[in-house]
C-alpha cells in the first residue's frame, strides 16, 4: 500500500509568514492529491484537490503544487484563522490514505 | 443543502459489535462513492473503508479488514458500517464522507470500545 508522509509534524510561525508543508507518497500518484484543514473540534475542510486546484471559497493565500511523489501546501501569508491541522490524502485508488497531519500554530 | 448524518455510535465492550448508519440528503446519493473515515481522540484522520456508487467496488484499510463491512442502500440514501470484533484501538469518531475528493463530511459519531 502507498504511504503518505507529511513534514513537519508541527510548526510555529508568525502572522504574515509564508508557510510550507510537504507531503511525500511512497509511490507515484500523479496529481491525485488533496489537502484538508481541520480546526480544533471541527470537521475537516477540503482546501485543494488535484494537487493544485483550489476548492471554491478557499482563500487564495492557500496554494498547492507537485506531482508524482512530492507535493507542497503553501500558505502565502499566515493568518490567525489558519491555526489548524493540515492533512494530505491520496485518492488515485480507493484506498484513501491520509498523511499523519501537520499542526500549524501562531508564534 | 447536502447533509450527512451519522448515527449508531456508543459504548461497546471489546469483542462486541456496532452498526453505524449515515443518512444522506440534498444530493443524488446513488451517483457518489462513499467513505468512512475515523479519528481517534487526539490523533489524525484514518481512512477506514470506501464503497463505489453501485457497490461494485469495496475497499478496506488493513486495520479493519475482516472485521468491518461497508454497505449502502441507494433506495434509502443510506451508508452503513458493520463493525465486529471491536478493539480498544477502534475507539474514534467515525465520519461519513462523500466522494473520492471529500468535500462533504458528516459531523461524526463517537465509538468507544472499553470494558
Amino acid at each position: 500500500d502507498i504511504q503518505m508522509t507529511q513534514s513537519p509534524s508541527s510548526l510555529s510561525a508568525s502572522v504574515g509568514d509564508r508557510v510550507t508543508i510537504t507531503c511525500r507518497a511512497s509511490q507515484g500518484i500523479s496529481n491525485y492529491l488533496a489537502w484538508y484543514q481541520q480546526k480544533p473540534g471541527k470537521v475537516p475542510k477540503l482546501l485543494i484537490y488535484a494537487a493544485s486546484t483550489l476548492q471554491s471559497g478557499v482563500p487564495s493565500r492557500f496554494s498547492g503544487s507537485g506531482s508524482g511523489t512530492d507535493f507542497t501546501l503553501t500558505i502565502s501569508s499566515l493568518q490567525p484563522e489558519d491555526v489548524a491541522t493540515y492533512y494530505c490524502q491520496k485518492y488515485n485508488s480507493a484506498l484513501g490514505t491520509f498523511g499523519q497531519g501537520t499542526k500549524v500554530e501562531i508564534k | 443543502e447536502v447533509q450527512l448524518v451519522e448515527s449508531g455510535g456508543g459504548l461497546v465492550k471489546p469483542g462486541g459489535s456496532l452498526r453505524l448508519s449515515c443518512a444522506a440528503s440534498g444530493f443524488t446519493f446513488s451517483s457518489y462513492s462513499m467513505n468512512w473515515v475515523r479519528q481517534a481522540p487526539g490523533k489524525g484522520l484514518e481512512w477506514v473503508s470506501s464503497i463505489s456508487s453501485s457497490s461494485s467496488y469495496i475497499y478496506y484499510a488493513d486495520s479493519v479488514k475482516g472485521r468491518f463491512t461497508i454497505s449502502r442502500d441507494n433506495a434509502k440514501n443510506s451508508l452503513y458500517l458493520q463493525m465486529n470484533s471491536l478493539r480498544a484501538e477502534d475507539t474514534a469518531v467515525y465520519y461519513c464522507a462523500r466522494g473520492d475528493i471529500v468535500a462533504r463530511w458528516g459531523q461524526g459519531t463517537l465509538v468507544t470500545v472499553s470494558s
